[in-house]
């Protein structure tokens, strides 16, 4: 598809482990990004992977890359009420164009007490 | 170190009218990019700036436009506002651009009655 792809909602409980999914359109895509969107705020750049990595790892976070089937996930561990927002994944084609991030649609994360 | 500055972070403005937004980047980087970010079509690239020279472009009409100053300030103007330019602009910057290392600012509420 054309498009960079996220579940729109995911409700967890305080504590457990939170899973956002993404599929991304370019199997040549440099940098796949992880961002977080607060209300009335910017864009927060939580973590990023470049493609030549299935793994990284940056305490609670986890990010997953399987280039084959053009998927990314963040994992958050032991999810707390302040990470509610709205995260958006990211990739970074390098088809001849320069500066520009392709984005999902995000996904809106609400944690309960 | 200060990172990115939008202004200004409200802007009310009437059809017809035009509406020139403000970035400046964090210090050193050199590349600003610009996002407009709608509840129906998400984070859309308007535009790519390196070195006073666009780099790369969107697909919006004519009416979008921007520049950069030797100091790598940046500022993108809107001619002819419409309903549909209601919008939060999100801009970024990066050192060199080429897909790393984004930081975005704050953004500029931009809404046009």
């Amino acid at each position: 598809g054309e498009d960079v792809e996220q579940s729109l909602f995911l409700s967890v409980r305080e504590g457990d482990s939170s899973v956002i999914n993404c599929t991304y359109t370019d199997s040549s895509s440099t940098y796949l990004y992880w961002y977080k969107q607060e209300p009335g705020a910017g864009l927060q750049l939580l973590t990023y992977i470049f493609s030549n990595m299935d793994m990284k790892q940056d305490q609670r976070l986890t990010v997953l890359l399987n280039k084959k089937d053009k998927h990314l996930s963040l994992r958050i561990a032991d999810t707390q009420t302040g990470d509610s927002a709205i995260y958006f994944c990211a990739e970074s084609p390098p088809r001849g164009s320069q500066g520009n991030l392709i984005f999902g649609k995000g996904t809106k994360l609400s944690v309960k007490p | 170190k200060a990172g990115v500055t939008q202004t200004p972070r409200y802007l009310i403005k009437t059809r017809g009218q035009q509406v020139t937004l403000s970035c400046s980047p964090i210090s050193g980087h050199r590349s600003v990019s610009w996002y407009q970010q709608t509840p129906g079509q998400g984070l859309q690239f308007l535009f790519e700036y390196f070195s006073e020279t666009q780099r790369n472009k969107g697909n919006f009409p004519g009416r979008f436009s921007g520049r950069q100053f030797s100091n790598s300030r940046s500022e993108m103007n809107v001619s002819t506002l419409e309903l549909g330019d209601s919008a939060l602009y999100l801009c970024a910057s990066s050192p060199t651009g080429f897909g790393y290392g984004y930081t975005f600012g704050s953004g500029t509420r931009l809404t046009v009655v």
